[in-house]
């Protein structure tokens, strides 16, 4: 089954930064891949579609993009209410959707 | 508004059986693909199974297949998730999530999602 690797798994961030967070397939997806944000106690919220072109479900300072093994989620400038773990999800295709395993983001 | 309310969850013995409910409300439940993903405690996101728009197709991630049943019933706005065969790490908060696309084969992404059921697997 293809595997999602995402990096970092952690990472320090200041108010207002641009931070960048990878999803590395092990083989090509296209734009096959969807973004969530998850707070502690929360439930997942989904920030981006799998979709081409790319749809954004979430506030515009988070985009998405890549395409064939690597995809990238941006967030052009951080707010405090960013603070929360990112997955990307494997989407439009035949299944298993697997995860991510995470990237914890600290504001 | 769409609604998802899970129920059914608890303690159970490894080797028993345990079934899930999600009850949905606010959309046309047989038009959209419905999932259950999973969240061991203190870990990431694990999809486990779908079920396509018309019950066309039913999927299972490998830690599942054979052991757990997805279903739903179109009259009820019902879905359920059937766990045979439990095992200790099959411990975790199981979520029923609702996929944007409509009478699609493919979900593109889950915004839906209920506040989760909580299953322990322990003797």
């Amino acid at each position: 089954d293809l595997q999602l690797t995402q990096s970092p798994s952690f990472l320090s961030a200041s108010v207002g930064d641009r931070v960048t967070i990878t999803c590395r397939a092990s083989q090509g997806i296209n734009n096959y891949l969807a973004w969530y944000q998850q707070k502690p106690g929360k439930v997942p919220k989904l920030l981006i579609y799998a979709a081409s072109p790319v749809q954004s479900r979430g506030p515009s300072r988070f985009t998405g993009s890549g395409s064939g093994t690597k995809f990238t989620l941006t967030i052009s400038s951080l707010q405090p209410e960013d603070s929360a773990t990112y997955y990307c999800q494997l989407l439009n295709t035949n299944p298993p959707y697997t995860f991510g395993q995470g990237t914890k983001l600290e504001i | 508004q769409v609604q998802l309310v899970e129920s059914g969850g608890g303690v159970v013995q490894p080797g028993r059986s345990l079934t899930l409910s999600c009850a949905a409300s606010g959309f046309t439940f047989s038009n959209f693909g419905m999932h259950w993903v999973r969240q061991a405690p203190g870990k990431g996101l694990e999809w486990v199974a779908g079920i396509s728009y018309g019950d066309i197709n039913k999927y299972y991630a490998d830690s599942v297949e054979g052991r757990f049943t997805i279903s739903r019933d179109t009259s009820t706005n019902m879905m359920y998730l059937q766990m045979d065969s439990v095992r200790p790490e099959d411990t975790a908060v199981y979520y029923c999530a609702k996929d944007e696309a409509r009478n699609s084969d493919f979900p593109i992404g889950f915004y839906y999602w209920g506040q989760g059921a909580l299953v322990t697997v322990t003797s």
